[in-house]
């Protein structure tokens, strides 16, 4: 199993792009999350999802849109990129209640 | 009232002691809790996960869980220079969603 993967690692963009971060995972966990994480603060959660076709705003969605067509891909796709959205990108699954495996992260640059 | 909080750190301990973590959070309905380490520049790894009130011990760490005071702890017995790194709290609250703490920087000191 390769657990949760995400593309890409690095990313520079400038201001007013459009970019989507690739989150997918191989172990048919129902639940996926999408998180920020700034310099020296905790993980924000963006978005979740409990299951195909559902998805749901976490604590900063602003910005920031998903969708889960399929029970391994959440996709997070940022419009009009802005220098706030400058962060670690943070993708993570869970089966339930149990614990969230994440992903190795996104370094995302805005210029 | 922010929904996870943590002690304010960094938090320094020598070499050997006892490191505690503390942690609290809003949604009385919340059901499951997490304590999870991060290195500088790498994902969460999880420590400890604590789903009923009381203690829970593996190896040198035992989280206590109190869901009337709504508060979750981590302590670390026999801390080591390994042990530096930032504790992150996290609570899956009623509505599924799990919700972090802003993180406690512990540093180990030989």
């Amino acid at each position: 199993n390769a657990g949760v993967t995400q593309t890409p690692k690095f990313r520079i963009l400038k201001i007013g792009q459009s970019m989507t971060l690739q989150c997918t995972q191989d172990m048919n966990h129902n639940y996926m999350y999408w998180y920020r994480q700034d310099p020296g603060m905790g993980l924000k959660l963006i978005y979740y999802s409990v299951g195909a076709g559902i998805t749901d705003k976490g604590e900063v969605p602003n910005g920031y849109n998903v969708s889960r067509s399929t029970t391994e891909d959440f996709p997070l796709r940022l419009e009009l990129a802005a220098p706030s959205q400058t962060s670690v990108y943070f993708c993570a699954s869970s089966p339930g209640s149990e614990t969230q495996y994440f992903g190795p992260g996104t370094r995302l640059l805005v210029l | 009232q922010k929904e996870v909080e943590q002690n304010s750190g960094p938090l320094s301990v020598p070499e050997g002691a006892i490191a505690s973590l503390n942690c609290t959070y809003s949604d009385r309905g919340s059901q499951s809790f997490f304590w999870y380490r991060q290195y500088s520049g790498k994902s969460p790894e999880l420590i400890m996960s604590i789903y009923s009130n009381g203690d829970k011990e593996d190896g040198r760490f035992t989280a206590q869980l109190n869901k009337a005071s709504q508060y979750v702890s981590l302590l670390i017995r026999d801390s080591q220079p390994s042990d530096s790194a930032t504790y992150l709290c996290a609570v899956k609250t009623s509505y599924d969603k799990v919700i972090f703490g802003p993180g406690t920087s512990l540093s180990v000191i030989p």
